[in-house]
């Protein structure tokens, strides 16, 4: 029930291109759903978050979609520079849930994103 | 510059040796993390600790050994108990809902 599953691995697109991100989770208590962007030898960075009390968050060429009754949410990348290849991950957490279950993220399996020039 | 410092880059264990990795941090943050990598695996949590001489085991804690005796310093150890060690490590630090991450340990087996 902790599990977030990420489609799909990898993803080729062509300079300019869109790419789409699929995550879903069975956990109804996940409150929290950040996308994390992470280059090669790198730690992740945090890329954008949404909260399930909106359906759909946008900032720059990054947008996230978030379906509360499907229990999914996905990223769109909109015209990609080669600068956008890097490896993907989705992430859920109890944020409001207190205790020891504060921050605890569970990540996706991670999508690697390759933008030809 | 602040920030979460990992230490080393680059970590070789032999078999039946404890090793420690070094995670510092500068941002004041009260909460650390401890992942590791698996390729296609995505980030698994081997330990987190949200305050002072307090941790908690994750979702992978065995053969893993933690300390948090200072604010900024939350060392991880790989004991000879963890018979597939080989991983890229990463330590992060929390404030607010995001995660701070520092560059990695990439340990492998000799």
């Amino acid at each position: 029930q902790q599990q977030v599953k990420q489609s799909p691995q990898s993803l080729i697109v062509q300079k300019g291109g869109i790419s789409i991100i699929n995550c879903a989770y069975e956990n109804t208590a996940f409150d929290y759903f950040p996308w994390y962007q992470q280059f090669p030898g790198k730690g992740p960075a945090l890329l954008i978050a949404i909260r399930p009390d909106v359906s759909e968050k946008k900032e720059g060429r990054f947008t996230i979609s978030f379906n509360k009754s499907a229990k999914q949410f996905s990223l769109l990348i909109m015209e990609s520079p080669p600068g956008d290849s890097a490896t993907y991950f989705c992430a859920a957490s109890m944020m409001t849930a207190g205790g020891t279950s504060y921050g605890k993220l569970t990540f996706g399996q991670g999508t690697i994103l390759t933008v030809h020039p | 510059d602040g920030g979460i410092t990992q230490s080393p880059k680059y970590l070789f264990r032999k078999e039946g040796q404890n090793v420690t990795l070094s995670c510092e941090q500068n941002l004041n943050h009260d909460a650390m993390y401890w992942y590791r990598q698996d390729p296609g695996q995505g980030l698994r949590l081997i330990y987190y600790s949200q305050i002072v001489n307090d941790f908690q085991k994750g979702d992978i804690a065995e053969g893993y050994s933690v300390s948090r005796e200072k604010k900024e310093s939350f060392p991880l150890t790989v004991t000879s108990a963890q018979k597939n060690p080989t991983a890229f490590y990463l330590c992060a630090s929390q404030d607010g809902w995001e995660l701070f991450f520092g560059s990695g340990t990439q340990l492998s087996v000799l």
